[in-house]
């Protein structure tokens, strides 16, 4: 597709269940970060991965959140045992490039809407 | 370490007025700075980007802002507000180099008035 796709767009999960959330990155591109947007906030960084490799994971908020990217291409966010303050819209957005001195544009997916009753 | 901060979580225009959304940055380096809009259940769209080129950036919808490294302010404007420019609106930030990882202020949602 044209732009980057995440999928479900909207999961109801109840309080300790597991959850994963898929994103397609726009083809060719190498970078691929994942953001978590709480409900009347600005989206925060989670982690980060260049192809395969999960560079920086700095934001994820505790070990049940972990993240893959294993072909270098699709993205798995994956949170078990959901609480409800995970609550959030996950943003995952990707860019051409693995970074250096020049811009490297981040786009961004739809989003997916996790609510944990 | 970079940060952003919004004035204002929300803001109303008549149609026709002014918009002036306010940012404030703190950078170690010299940044990129970003304005994104969001429309109820959407994703992020970049408004326009500052990325050390002309102080002077003009985006998309008529939108523009003005880096003032003295102020360390990025304010968004737009001369005249349309109706569908409601929406909520995210100022930016990053350092060049390395992935460039963005960090987001939290926000300020622009009611339009007719």
């Amino acid at each position: 597709g044209a732009g980057v796709s995440q999928s479900p767009r909207y999961k109801v999960a109840k309080r300790g269940q597991d959850v994963a959330l898929r994103c397609d990155p726009i083809s060719g591109h190498v970078s691929l970060f994942w953001y978590q947007q709480a409900l009347g906030q600005g989206p925060e960084f989670l982690t980060y991965f260049q192809n395969e490799a999960q560079l920086d994971k700095s934001g994820l908020p505790s070990d049940r959140f972990f993240a893959e990217r294993p072909e270098g291409s699709v993205s798995t966010l994956k949170i078990q045992r959901t609480q409800q303050e995970d609550s959030a819209v996950y943003l995952c957005a990707s860019s051409l490039v693995g970074g250096g001195g020049t811009y490297n544009e981040q786009f961004f997916g739809p989003g997916t809407r996790l609510t944990v009753l | 370490a970079q940060s952003v901060t919004q004035l204002g979580s929300h803001v109303s225009v008549s149609e026709g007025a002014l918009v002036l959304l306010r940012c404030n940055y703190s950078s170690s380096v010299p940044p990129y700075l970003f304005w994104y809009v969001q429309y109820p259940n959407q994703g992020l769209q970049l408004l326009l980007k500052y990325t050390s080129a002309a102080t002077l950036v003009k985006g998309i919808n008529g939108f523009e802002a003005e880096f003032k490294k003295s102020e360390t302010s990025f304010h968004l404007t737009k001369p005249s507000a349309h109706m569908s420019d409601a929406a909520e609106y995210f100022c930016a930030v990053s350092a060049p180099g390395g992935y460039q990882k963005v960090t987001f202020g939290t926000g300020t949602k622009l009611q339009v008035i007719p």
